[in-house]
């Protein structure tokens, strides 16, 4: 699976949009991209996933680049709750196994 | 959508005993799920995969005469620590894999159980 790099932290003002960038620059053309957040001493949460074209659903909106070396997840309106670690993750659907790197710790704050 | 559990949530053991780790896909069969450990803040580390009905495969590292995998029915996994020691204290995460996802598409779906957390004094 091809490696991910992402900023080890970040914050946020509650109400304004959170947008978590990724690079990826060694993806291949059958890795989607995956994004996951984490709870304190929670099981990793499933938010969206993509392949190249822009994605969106009721949590969260996937933007990627077009030469899909890096994508950036964007939260709209962040609440003090979407405080977690977020991780991007590209993999091959088949493969099903993940590997996670650090990802980045998001503070939401009032 | 599709849910996955963990029994125990929480464990404390001795050093020297073994511990068995459920996980349990609830609501759809799961011929391969995911074993992770997770040390205090570090990212998830993938450890084994579970395929009903055949050996794990084991991560490079991992030893997989203490890490006892057994995946013996398309809902459930389980792990067991052998003579588990201090150092084997960590959040244990399992995941399970829905083929064609929740949309019956071409793409998997995986599911992460809500962890749990070993401690071995």
């Amino acid at each position: 699976d091809a490696k991910t790099t992402q900023p080890p932290s970040m914050d946020c003002a509650e109400g304004r949009a959170a947008n978590l960038p990724c690079n990826h620059s060694t993806i291949s053309g059958n890795e989607y991209v995956y994004w996951y957040r984490q709870i304190h001493s929670q099981g990793p949460q499933y938010i969206i996933h993509g392949l190249k074209n822009n994605e969106t659903n009721e949590m969260a909106s996937l933007i990627i680049t077009e030469d899909r070396k890096s994508s950036t997840l964007i939260l709209p309106h962040a609440t003090l709750r979407d405080t977690a670690v977020y991780y991007c993750i590209v993999s091959q659907t088949n493969a099903g196994k993940s590997t996670f790197g650090d990802g980045t710790t998001l503070t939401v704050k009032p | 959508g599709a849910v996955v559990s963990q029994h125990p949530s929480w464990v404390i053991c001795k050093s020297g005993t073994s511990v068995k780790i459920e996980c349990r896909s609830l609501d759809f069969q799961a011929t391969t799920m995911f074993w992770y450990r997770q040390f205090p803040k570090q990212s998830l580390m993938l450890m084994a995969t579970s395929n009903e009905g055949s050996k794990a495969t084991y991560e490079q590292g991992v030893e997989k005469d203490k890490f006892l995998i057994n995946h013996a029915s398309l809902t459930l996994s389980t792990l067991t620590v052998t003579s588990a020691h201090p150092e084997d204290s960590s959040f244990y995460i399992c995941s399970a894999l829905l083929r064609g996802g929740l949309a019956l598409s071409s793409y998997n779906e995986q599911f992460f159980g809500p962890g749990t957390r070993l401690t071995v004094l």
